[in-house]
């Protein structure tokens, strides 16, 4: 397994703000995924964040919205940019271990928008 | 499409009680994982299967992989309130590298 740290763990923001939300991990691992989640709801993945190169957006994420830095092989971080209401969610952390099969996730960041 | 259909979305059962959850596919799951979360947490994976037919078991919780690989399901046996959260079946299918999710269920055991 892996431990992951995610920080803040909660936060309240002013629209047209932006936040950057940072993940830790206790060990060097190849693939960190960035997701998003509604309380109670399913997990929709914003991107892969690769280290050494741009990281690779789902559709519906753009790099303006959701920038993303991979600097080494043990910490990433999403920034949430000229939030909205909208934005309001969960946001996780996660890597793969295993042979890129089982997923271990940070505690989430808790995002509220007003 | 590669979707993970998971069913029921909510459950609300009393102590005691038995309950399964269920993930299918029409697709081939090379792996599937089961994960739990709780309010304020991460999911936490909770079993991997990868070969068809597989049942393993975690205390009261049995999961089984269909023999075709395109379905499983999570069988709690009296359920208790710390049984409470979100439940998350998900795998990967084929050559692809990301995890496909199922949609939840959110279980609340009632005291």
């Amino acid at each position: 397994s892996a431990v992951i740290s995610q920080k803040p763990s909660r936060d309240i923001c002013q629209r047209g703000t932006s936040l950057t939300i940072q993940c830790q991990v206790d060990s060097q691992v190849t693939m960190m995924f960035w997701y998003r989640q509604q309380p109670g709801q399913s997990l929709t993945l914003i991107a892969t964040a690769n280290q050494g190169s741009e990281a690779t957006y789902e559709s519906g994420f753009v790099i303006d919205k959701f920038p993303i830095s991979r600097p080494n092989l043990t910490f990433s971080t999403l920034t949430v940019s000229n939030m909205s209401p909208e934005d309001s969610s969960i946001y996780l952390c996660s890597v793969e271990h295993r042979m890129n099969t089982e997923a271990f996730f940070g505690q989430g960041t808790r995002l509220t928008v007003v | 499409t590669q979707l993970l259909e998971q069913s029921p979305q909510f459950l609300s059962i009393q102590e005691g009680e038995n309950l399964t959850v269920y993930c299918n596919s029409s697709s081939v799951f090379s792996s599937l994982q089961w994960y739990r979360q709780e309010p304020g947490e991460g999911p936490v994976l909770l079993v991997t299967v990868v070969t068809g037919g597989e049942v393993k078991k975690l205390k009261r919780l049995t999961f089984q992989f269909g023999d075709a690989r395109k379905d499983s399901s999570l069988h709690i046996t009296a359920a208790q309130p710390g049984d409470t959260g979100l439940y998350l079946c998900a795998g990967k299918a084929g050559n692809n590298r990301k995890l496909i999710w199922g949609l939840g269920t959110s279980l609340a055991v009632n005291p």
